[in-house]
């Protein structure tokens, strides 16, 4: 079965830049959610998208955005990087708008290291 | 806020016995949603099992079965027949619903001796 794809998996940048990492959901999936990994931390909520709009918002810093596209996938755009951005991104996609069907599944995560 | 509590941060357990791992939640809400998520070294959210609040009955997935108490606000994890690639942190979760984002607890990791 398909899965949620994140792009890339592994990425290097160095203080004061830009990241932008992508999600694409499950196919059929209308629900897109963003999370961060600290080391040996649990996953923290983000921000989330249903149908193209923004639904819940987490802890997510004003130097980061989000949007999901037409085709629902996602891009989170990190500015102004910082060391404790370092982190495990994941992307997680569900089918949020059917009854019964809220269930998250998670991608493999982007590991970002900021220098 | 919903809040999510397990206080196991470390349990361990010899293969094929079983272990229940805690989790306990708060919420003001009658309806929701408790997940419990795997993490394994390679670091993927792997779903292991969820319960809607409104069911009465555990959800049980194999070897996996969950014991829901709604009233006292406590979602345990029982897993029979403990295998070596169960070892992993374990992450209990609750979501409102719909695209309300994940509360996570802090997480138990599980160690399998052979």
């Amino acid at each position: 079965a398909a899965g949620v794809i994140q792009s890339p998996r592994h990425l290097i940048k160095e203080k004061r830049e830009t990241a932008t990492l992508k999600c694409y959901p499950i196919p059929r999936h209308d629900t897109v959610y963003w999370y961060q990994q600290g080391p040996g931390q649990d996953p923290q909520f983000l921000i989330s998208f249903y149908e193209k709009m923004q639904s819940d918002k987490g802890s997510i810093p004003d130097r980061f955005s989000a949007q999901q596209f037409s085709d629902y996938h996602s891009e989170l755009n990190m500015s102004s990087l910082e060391l404790g951005d370092s982190a495990l991104y994941f992307c997680a996609s569900s089918a949020a708008g059917l009854a019964g069907e809220e269930t998250q599944y998670f991608g493999p995560g982007t590991r970002l290291l900021v220098l | 806020a919903q809040t999510v509590t397990q206080s196991q941060p470390e349990m361990s357990v010899q293969e094929a016995e079983t272990v229940t791992l805690s989790c306990t939640y708060d919420t003001s809400e009658s309806d929701y949603y408790l997940f419990w998520y795997k993490q394994p070294p390679s670091r993927q959210m792997i779903l292991v099992i969820r319960q809607e609040a409104y069911k009465q009955q555990n959800a049980t997935e194999n070897r996996f079965s969950v014991n829901f108490q709604k009233a006292a606000k406590s979602f345990s994890l029982k897993i029979s027949d403990s295998q070596l690639g169960d070892a992993a942190m374990y992450f209990c979760a609750y979501s409102g619903g719909g695209a309300d984002g994940l509360t996570f607890g802090k997480g138990t990791h599980l160690i399998i001796q052979p």
